[in-house]
């Protein structure tokens, strides 16, 4: 069972930032999180992933709080391309470590 | 980044058929790869995990017998889905990483399938 919560969907208006959160109260201290998304019929896409430190990279920023219970990450500038599923996976920082996907936030951006 | 192909992307089958799916990694040398399933309006699900020259292990509920998976080189593993039927009809995708050399896991652009 995925160890996170994401609301189902959340929207944004085209050009605003896109804050998702996610809860992950259970993780461990050896976990990080990591964001992955889906665009409709295509494969998972890395975002970004963090540990306890805040993370940007050219696609988003990761905003971890310090008891590392939750995380939010934010699409600074939303453009129609985001609309995708966000998923929120808590993971061993390993290439032999599993992906659990849980159901993910369904992002609409509109116009 | 990293490259991983499938192939193909999305096949017809009759029930009772088998079909394999290919998964490649193009650019670096995949330790290990994943296969995950996909339902409508669901979440993806792992099937099952492969390390080079080695058994695949599957995750609880998946037919090892029905869902045959070869990881015979560093670059390809694929999935033979045996005795095709309706209810196999899913999106599947394969992921691949490089173990302990690097924590990514490169995801295919997946392969619709749909028995008939």
């Amino acid at each position: 069972d995925a160890k996170t919560t994401q609301p189902p969907s959340m929207d944004c208006a085209e050009g605003r930032a896109a804050n998702l959160p996610c809860n992950h109260s259970t993780i461990s201290g050896n976990e990080y999180v990591y964001w992955y998304r889906q665009i409709h019929s295509q494969g998972p896409q890395y975002i970004i992933h963090g540990l306890k430190n805040n993370e940007t990279n050219e696609m988003a920023s990761l905003i971890i709080t310090e008891d590392r219970k939750s995380s939010t990450l934010i699409l600074p500038h939303a453009t129609l391309r985001d609309t995708a599923v966000y998923y929120c996976i808590v993971r061993v920082h390993s290439g032999y470590s599993t992906l659990t996907f849980g159901k993910g936030t369904m992002l609409l951006v509109s116009p | 980044g990293a490259v991983v192909s499938q192939h193909p992307s999305w096949v017809i089958c009759k029930s009772g058929t088998s079909v394999k799916i290919e998964c490649r990694s193009l650019d670096f040398q995949a330790t290990t790869m994943f296969w995950y399933r996909q339902f409508p309006k669901q979440s993806l699900m792992l099937m099952a995990t492969s390390n080079e020259g080695s058994k695949a292990t599957y995750e609880q509920g998946v037919e090892k017998d029905k869902f045959l998976i070869n990881h015979a080189s560093l670059t390809l593993s694929t999935l033979t889905v045996t005795s095709a039927h309706p209810e196999d009809s899913s999106f599947y995708i394969c992921s691949a990483s490089q173990g302990d050399a690097s924590y990514e896991q490169y995801f295919g652009p997946g392969t619709r399938l749909t028995v008939t």
